[in-house]
């Protein structure tokens, strides 16, 4: 099923907190899971990506969590900043008609307060 | 470097205009593609392009048409706008089609038909 299943909708933090956001997936043969980043009236973003042979990838605060088995992978924020204030969408990468594509989860929205 | 041009930011339709939202990008990228952001249901594809000439429709293509006459530019036809076409459109445009290329989305268009 080309679907991806993100969580919560939406997400508010204190600054210095972890942000979590979860997406869960059941089409075994995607291949590649980016993170994009949106802020208001801007396009989404690459923010980072893992592919599912890696069980975790960091960069800076922001690190991805990859569970195989279980089919779920999840953003962690360390240390949210209010400047991480956006809506954030898993994506996963699937091959289709010669081609690979992007299925993106419906999105959360991060408010981190001051 | 400019990246994924969109125009216009906004427009208002009345039911049953055509009309066109243009997109081009300078990258030399082979991959282009349209979606559409709607609230709790994230970004969906509406037609890509995998080259110039070359174009398929993606998971929502209906009352959309697109044409890649060449590299850079690949417009988006209303052809007899629907109140459900109001939606947040946004061009996106990959280096190629290979997995794990990037996805770089330009500033979206916010598209409303009364």
């Amino acid at each position: 099923q080309q679907q991806v299943k993100q969580s919560p909708q939406s997400l508010i933090v204190q600054k210095g907190g972890i942000s979590i956001i979860n997406c869960a997936y059941e089409n075994t043969a995607f291949d590649y899971f980016p993170w994009y980043q949106q802020f208001p009236g801007k396009g989404p973003a690459l923010l980072i990506a893992i592919r599912p042979d890696v069980s975790e990838k960091k960069e800076g605060r922001f690190t991805i969590s990859f569970n195989k088995s279980a089919k779920q992978f999840s953003l962690h924020i360390m240390d949210s900043q209010p400047g991480d204030s956006a809506t954030y969408f898993c994506a996963a990468s699937y091959y289709s008609t010669g081609t690979y594509k992007y299925i993106f989860g419906t999105g959360t929205r991060l408010k981190v307060l001051a | 470097n400019a990246g994924v041009t969109q125009t216009p930011k906004f427009q208002v339709l009345k039911t049953g205009q055509s009309m066109t939202l243009q997109c081009a990008q300078d990258m030399n990228h082979e991959y282009m593609s349209w979606y559409r952001q709607d609230p709790g249901m994230g970004l969906r594809l509406i037609h890509y392009s995998v080259g110039a000439g070359i174009t398929d429709q993606g998971e929502v293509p209906n009352g959309y048409n697109v044409s890649r006459s060449t590299t850079e530019d690949f417009p988006l036809r209303l052809l007899s706008a629907a109140p459900s076409q109001t939606s947040v459109y946004f061009c996106a445009s990959r280096r190629d089609s290979a997995m794990n290329t990037e996805a770089f989305f330009g500033q979206g268009t916010r598209l409303t038909v009364v």
